[in-house]
């Protein structure tokens, strides 16, 4: 069946470091990729999408791309602020969810 | 309306209590998927609603639990004889289509259900 293995946090990062949060997926046929983020006290809010292979997506600085040869869709960001500190989840999505167990980054000022 | 609204926000009950969940879906928006956020879990899926029908329940962890959609908006998840295992926070989404892969699914803020 589909499933999503994401990278166990939490991680813990200075501000302005380089981000990346490592995302695999078992999927038979063409499923859509996303990343959700959930911020302290706050409910679940798509962060970016990419809907097939070699499509990147992006938002707030964030960049993923779905990749099929090696079946991942990192996430990744040049430079962390306070603010991104939060939850994110990997999900691939053929019509209902697979969330990843979900990584929690904090980063230090 | 804005976005997806549920309510209550918390709920505290007691073992082997009936409890109801409420799901009010943006408006327009055909599809209603139901998830569970539990510490032991993660994030998994429920059931979903295209229109009133349910063509997917296979999520539902017991037959405790039942969900029903009416007049293509409100939902309502339903847990009988509630067990502590069932302490977990209960995530509604919407979507405009249901079953496409693309379709980004918006969420409420969820209920925190406690069962003591």
């Amino acid at each position: 069946g589909n499933s999503v293995t994401q990278m166990e946090g939490p991680v813990t990062l200075s501000e302005e470091a380089f981000l990346t949060i490592n995302c695999t997926y078992t999927a038979t046929g063409y499923p859509s990729l996303f990343w959700y983020v959930q911020y302290p006290g706050e409910g679940l809010q798509l962060l970016l999408k990419a809907t097939k292979a070699d499509d990147k997506g992006s938002n707030k600085g964030f960049e993923a791309t779905y990749r099929k040869e090696t079946t991942s869709f990192h996430l990744e960001k040049g430079s962390v602020q306070v603010s991104d500190s939060a939850v994110y989840f990997c999900a691939l999505q053929g019509g209902k969810l697979i969330f990843g167990q979900g990584t929690e980054l904090s980063v230090k000022p | 309306g804005a976005g997806v609204s549920q309510s209550p926000s918390n709920k505290v009950t007691e073992k082997g209590k009936d409890v109801e969940l409420r799901c009010d879906p943006i408006s327009g928006h055909t599809a209603l998927y139901w998830y569970r956020q539990s510490l032991g879990q993660g994030l998994e899926f429920l059931i979903y609603f295209q229109g009133n029908s349910a063509p997917d329940k296979s999520g539902l962890p017991s037959d405790r639990f039942s969900a029903e959609r009416t007049g293509g908006s409100v939902s309502t998840l339903t847990i009988q004889r509630t067990q502590q295992e069932d302490s977990a926070v209960y995530l509604c989404a919407s979507s405009k289509l249901a079953g496409e892969r693309q379709e980004t699914q918006y969420f409420g803020p969820g209920t925190r259900l406690l069962v003591l």
